[in-house]
């Protein structure tokens, strides 16, 4: 079955220093993999998003990814949070019409 | 590009009431549409995914009769909650399709039934 998880619900970090978000999925073809950015009341944003080549994928606002393949992982990674980066993350694999999206990890960043 | 509007951005009604959701692309013909559903602190729920011209395929567990969707035009899907009931207050979300494989999502609308 698809799913998709990101195992840290919120994490904290202090402004400047490095951010790492988890997603790992299971999906039974070659996933497109999309990683969003909710701000509180608004829509998603796409950071980035792979379909094939590069498997490290460079986004909006200083972030990347990279998609393993044999770890069925798209870690999301930005090396210097910025206070306006607070938000919630999603991960989302799918293909066509079939979109699966994580739970979401909520990051607050502290001065 | 790749713009989705998203009409009326918050609504308050009341209960036994319905509402209208428009979603709009705005300078893309959506080809799909979708509608998902948004609890607090929750990642979203597709409700139902529609084509231009046919019938929407809704989710398992979504009341088709509850929640009508329309996708009358490449450019233009509604939902329309109605007999809303308080449960139904939530944030709604669209996205659209251009035939790519990537979804353009509209900012939203928070329903509140009161």
């Amino acid at each position: 079955a698809q799913s998709v998880t990101q195992p840290d619900i919120h994490i904290t970090v202090s402004e400047g220093a490095s951010l790492e978000l988890r997603c790992n999925y299971s999906y039974g073809a070659t996933p497109y993999l999309f990683w969003y950015v909710q701000s509180p009341g608004q829509g998603l944003q796409l950071l980035l998003k792979y379909f094939s080549g590069d498997t490290l994928v460079q986004g909006i606002k200083g972030f990347e990814a990279e998609f393993k393949r044999s770890q069925s992982s798209f870690n999301l990674r930005k090396p210097s949070v910025h206070w306006s980066d607070a938000a919630e993350y999603f991960c989302a694999v799918g293909r066509y019409n079939q979109f699966y999206f994580g739970t979401g990890t909520s990051l607050t960043v502290i001065p | 590009g790749a713009v989705v509007s998203q009409h009326p951005s918050r609504v308050i009604c009341k209960s036994g009431t319905s509402v209208k959701i428009e979603c709009r692309s705005l300078d893309f013909q959506a080809t799909t549409m979708f509608w998902y559903r948004q609890f607090p602190k929750q990642s979203l729920m597709l409700m139902a995914t529609s084509n231009e011209g046919s019938k929407a395929t809704y989710e398992q567990g979504v009341e088709k009769d509850k929640f009508l969707i329309n996708h009358a035009s490449l450019t233009l899907s509604t939902l329309t909650v109605t007999s809303a009931h308080p449960e139904d207050s939530s944030f709604y979300i669209c996205s659209a399709k251009d035939g790519s494989y990537e979804q353009y999502f509209g900012p939203g609308t928070r329903l509140t039934v009161t």
